[in-house]
């Protein structure tokens, strides 16, 4: 079992729709990070957060830690949100655990 | 200005040679990272690395090895390369290490082919 699970695998959503992907862990961190990767292959860290909530513009994380859940939302999504999303967590062992990614097509 | 730059963007070789990638990141950073991203796209860290101390993944064969000339670059050395060994390789770098829970700055990637 992989210490990071997220869901959905495969997501397509309508332009306009709110989308949510989830990330659960299993392993101690010292931080979790959402990353995204372009169809073109590039990654970007999107946040990194090891309490509450963070916004970056339609961007939305949330992390529990009692739970070891987070969540990524995109509110408003559009087509250029298109890309694969990757969960990851960090710990004070100097790990870092990637999910296997949520592959997101946003339709025109 | 690129922030992490890593050269070549794409190598093609033969079972059996010896190749190197390079990265370099022009942050300041202290730490350096490299990742595997298997035919699959799942990510594996392969090693960290400061000044002071080398992470190595346990599950790294010992035909990969990282090189640092100095802060700002680490360059990954790959002998006798296996068909296995293909994949896109990915450097990044972060103001502290893992534990210090920095946010990590990504190269392009090198994709590796192993005919």
């Amino acid at each position: 079992k992989n210490e990071v699970e997220q869901s959905p695998q495969n997501l397509t959503a309508q332009e306009g729709e709110f989308i949510t992907i989830n990330c659960s862990y299993s392993v101690g961190i010292s931080a979790l990070h959402w990353l995204q990767q372009h169809p073109g292959g590039g990654i970007v860290s999107l946040f990194m957060l090891s309490s509450g909530k963070k916004k970056h513009g339609r961007l939305i994380a949330t992390i529990n830690i009692q739970e070891k859940h987070s969540s990524l939302h995109i509110t408003a999504s559009h087509p250029r949100d298109s890309a694969v999303y990757i969960c990851a967590v960090s710990n004070t062992g100097n790990q870092f655990y990637f999910g296997t990614g949520t592959s997101l097509t946003v339709i025109p | 200005d690129t922030a992490v730059s890593q050269t070549p963007k794409y190598l093609v070789t033969q079972m059996g040679n010896d190749k190197s990638i390079k990265c370099e990141q022009n942050l300041g950073h202290d730490t350096m990272y490299w990742y595997k991203q298997d035919s699959k796209k799942f990510l594996k860290i392969m090693f960290s690395y400061n000044n002071k101390e080398l992470i190595i993944n346990e599950t790294v064969p010992n035909r990969f090895s990282p090189k640092s000339p100095d802060k700002a670059h680490l360059n990954l050395h790959i002998n006798s390369l296996e068909l296995g060994d293909s994949a896109v390789y990915f450097c990044a770098s972060s103001r502290r290490g893992l534990a210090g829970a920095d946010e990590q700055f990504f190269g392009p990637g090198t994709r590796l082919t192993v005919l």
